[in-house]
């Protein structure tokens, strides 16, 4: 596609509860990245994938929260029993190599736990 | 290390220049720059490499001074377009782990 696309737009879900969102990066982009961002703060490292190689886990805040990317396209971040301090905007970002030309966003998935 | 950007935030008349700050404890190899518009996206700027450069088009620029270890965007005769959030997201090793500031809030008023 386009642009880096991400689904839902918008996740309402009961504290305890799993949670799937999924990211579609630009078609050719070798590398996708999470970052989560809450209300008014700046962009916070979770993960990223580059080709084949392992990817970089060193920001995900907790063994409730993996990442997956399929076939080097579609990754779908997971974060198992909710909690609340979870509820942020959740942004999937790719590019080509390493970024020269920058990373392109998604729009996010508005994630609130209640 | 999440790199320190200042001001935290800025208000400027349309027209006026304006000058953010972005700086790490660490030798950087490439800082990032984005701009945010509310409830949008994170858009990219630009890009600059160590090697000390400075980079622009239009009426944003930037320079990138790598002995200080530091980063600056420059923003001249602004427009009521660029109001936004800025964020700085810095590389330390060449690899794929972008790291970002907490931003910089900006708003142009006519």
């Amino acid at each position: 596609g386009a642009g880096v696309s991400q689904s839902p737009s918008n996740k309402v879900t009961e504290k305890g509860k799993d949670v799937e969102l999924r990211c579609d990066p630009i078609s050719g982009h070798t590398a996708l990245y999470w970052y989560r961002q809450s209300l008014g703060q700046g962009l916070e490292f979770l993960i990223y994938f580059q080709g084949n190689s392992a990817p970089d886990k060193s920001g995900l805040p907790s063994d409730r929260f993996s990442a997956e990317r399929t076939g080097g396209s579609v990754s779908t971040l997971t974060i198992q029993r909710t909690q609340q301090e979870d509820s942020a905007v959740y942004l999937c970002a790719s590019s080509l190599g390493q970024g020269v030309d920058g990373y392109t966003f998604g729009s996010g998935t508005r994630l609130t736990i209640v | 290390q999440q790199p320190v950007q200042s001001p935290q935030a800025v208000i400027l008349r349309e027209g006026e220049d304006a000058v953010i700050n972005c700086s790490s404890s660490k030798a950087l190899y490439s800082v990032h720059w984005y701009r945010q518009k509310h409830g949008e996206a994170p858009v990219f700027l630009m890009i600059l490499l160590k090697g000390g450069e400075q980079k622009g088009h239009d009426k944003i620029s930037a320079s990138f001074n790598e002995k200080k270890q530091q980063s600056s965007l420059y923003l001249t005769a602004s427009q009521l377009s660029y109001s936004g959030t800025y964020f700085c997201g810095t590389d330390h090793t060449g690899g794929f782990k972008t790291i970002f500031g907490a931003g910089t809030r900006l708003f142009v008023k006519a």
